[in-house]
């Protein structure tokens, strides 16, 4: 049971480079969702989905597209990276958002974009 | 607007002693505030889950207790052990999203 697998841990792009980053869980989670965490700032959802091909936006999408093929992946697109994407990036998976419902993160992409 | 709010941003103490970190919320409606630890470079990992009905949850040497009606949490850890230095973020669930709106983190360091 590996839980929330994202890969890979650190990325340099140029700017303008495109990217995925890939999150796999094993767990048959239905929510998945996409956050990136500054200095400084509580972590923020970038996008979020609630089982497969169910996807929506979250606080700060602008830059970022999802797709949700399967319950298990969830891969984070960059279209064109910009300086202001350099940031950590976690994805995490649950059953739902309520109750006592445990939620599991992965172990975080750090990306640099110059 | 919904917001989590922690406090200190940041605590020394030494080892064996105890500490306790506060959290603020407007979250509205709530369902649930939970606790995580995060080691520098990992991902946040759960300590506690509170819903609305519950007012104290432990595990282990860490205790995390929840007023509903001021919107405040505090997560108490008792005998610190160097291996607490980590940030804890508070993080609170409104019902009918599906959105964890995050605290910014209370960093801990133990000291020997």
């Amino acid at each position: 049971n590996a839980g929330v697998t994202q890969t890979p841990k650190f990325q340099v792009l140029k700017t303008g480079q495109s990217m995925t980053l890939q999150c796999a869980q094993d767990m048959n989670h239905e929510y998945m969702s996409w956050y990136r965490q500054d200095p400084g700032m509580g972590l923020r959802l970038i996008h979020y989905s609630v089982g497969a091909g169910i996807t929506d936006q979250g606080e700060v999408p602008n830059g970022y597209n999802v797709s949700r093929s399967t319950t298990e992946d969830f891969p984070l697109r960059l279209l064109s990276a910009a300086p202001s994407q350099t940031s950590v990036y976690f994805c995490a998976s649950s059953y739902s958002t309520g109750g006592e419902t445990e939620a599991f993160f992965g172990q975080g992409t750090r990306l640099t974009v110059v | 607007k919904n917001q989590v709010e922690q406090s200190p941003q940041s605590l020394i103490i030494l080892e064996g002693k105890n500490c306790t970190l506060q959290c603020n919320y407007t979250v509205s409606p709530f369902s649930n505030l939970r606790w995580y630890k995060q080691d520098t470079g990992r991902g946040p990992v759960s300590l506690t889950i509170m819903t609305f009905s519950e007012n104290t949850k432990s595990n282990g040497r860490y205790t995390a207790t929840l007023d509903a009606d001021t919107k405040q949490s505090s997560l108490h850890i008792t005998a610190s052990q160097l291996s607490d230095s980590a940030s804890y973020i508070c993080v609170v669930t409104s019902s009918g999203t599906y959105k964890y709106i995050f605290g910014t983190g209370t960093r801990l360091k133990v000291l020997a």
